[in-house]
């Protein structure tokens, strides 16, 4: 069973901060997506990379992937209170059969920045 | 595109009552749909993946008699929550995906269970 850890559990800046969120797998990653998702809504996806040692950005967002295809990084340039949320990584398999698509997460990063 | 709605976006129940939750693609059709538990402060955990049609194929320690899926069309596919109890209060949030989009999964907004 693949198991994806992300860190930190916690992050709690000021406004204007940079930081680095960590996901690492036990096992390659298939597809590596993050997402962002506020209290009391459904995830929304930031990114999806495949291609070990792949880079995209987005807005404030950068997102690597590692050589290895066994870790990721998302990094918030000058974050705002608005970036405020839980950042979840997550494998997308692409195994057949009825895994399909299937979706393991890591545990998450609640991030909380200050005005 | 690729909205999905969820109803009722809270409930709250007493202990011993059956709640039913529907998840509904608004303009795709969905071949897979998944359930999806979370607790405060916690990731999402997958419950079940059911396709259109078929039974629904559910994850380790994820009681199938007390959490009905049924996935009747392409569109709608809906969790129940038998005998719920006080344990069962939690966020649950539906996706569904579509063969042409690679397996995408576009989620709903949740559904926040209360069971008193």
């Amino acid at each position: 069973t693949q198991l994806l850890e992300q860190s930190p559990q916690f992050l709690s800046i000021q406004e204007g901060e940079n930081l680095t969120v960590y996901c690492n797998s036990s096992s390659v990653f298939s597809s590596l997506q993050w997402y962002r998702q506020e209290p009391g809504e459904g995830p929304v996806l930031l990114v999806t990379v495949v291609t070990g040692g792949e880079v995209k950005k987005l807005k404030r967002l950068t997102f690597q992937f590692g050589d290895a295809r066994k870790d990721s990084s998302l990094h918030i340039t000058a974050a705002q209170p608005g970036d405020t949320g839980l950042y979840l990584c997550a494998d997308r398999t692409n195994a057949g059969g009825t895994s399909y698509g299937k979706l393991t997460f890591g545990q998450g990063t609640i991030l909380t920045v200050h005005p | 595109g690729a909205v999905v709605s969820q109803h009722p976006s809270r409930v709250i129940c007493k202990s011993g009552t059956s709640v039913k939750i529907e998840c509904r693609s608004l303009d795709f059709q969905a071949t897979t749909m998944f359930w999806y538990r979370q607790f405060p402060k916690q990731s999402l955990m997958l419950m079940a993946t059911s396709n259109e049609g078929s039974k629904a194929t559910y994850e380790q320690g994820v009681e199938k008699d007390k959490f009905l899926i049924n996935h009747a069309s392409l569109t709608l596919s809906t969790l129940t929550v038998t005998s719920a109890h006080p344990e069962d209060s939690s966020f649950y949030i539906c996706s569904a995906s579509f063969y042409s989009s690679y397996n995408e999964q576009f989620f709903g907004p949740g559904t926040r269970l209360t069971v008193l």
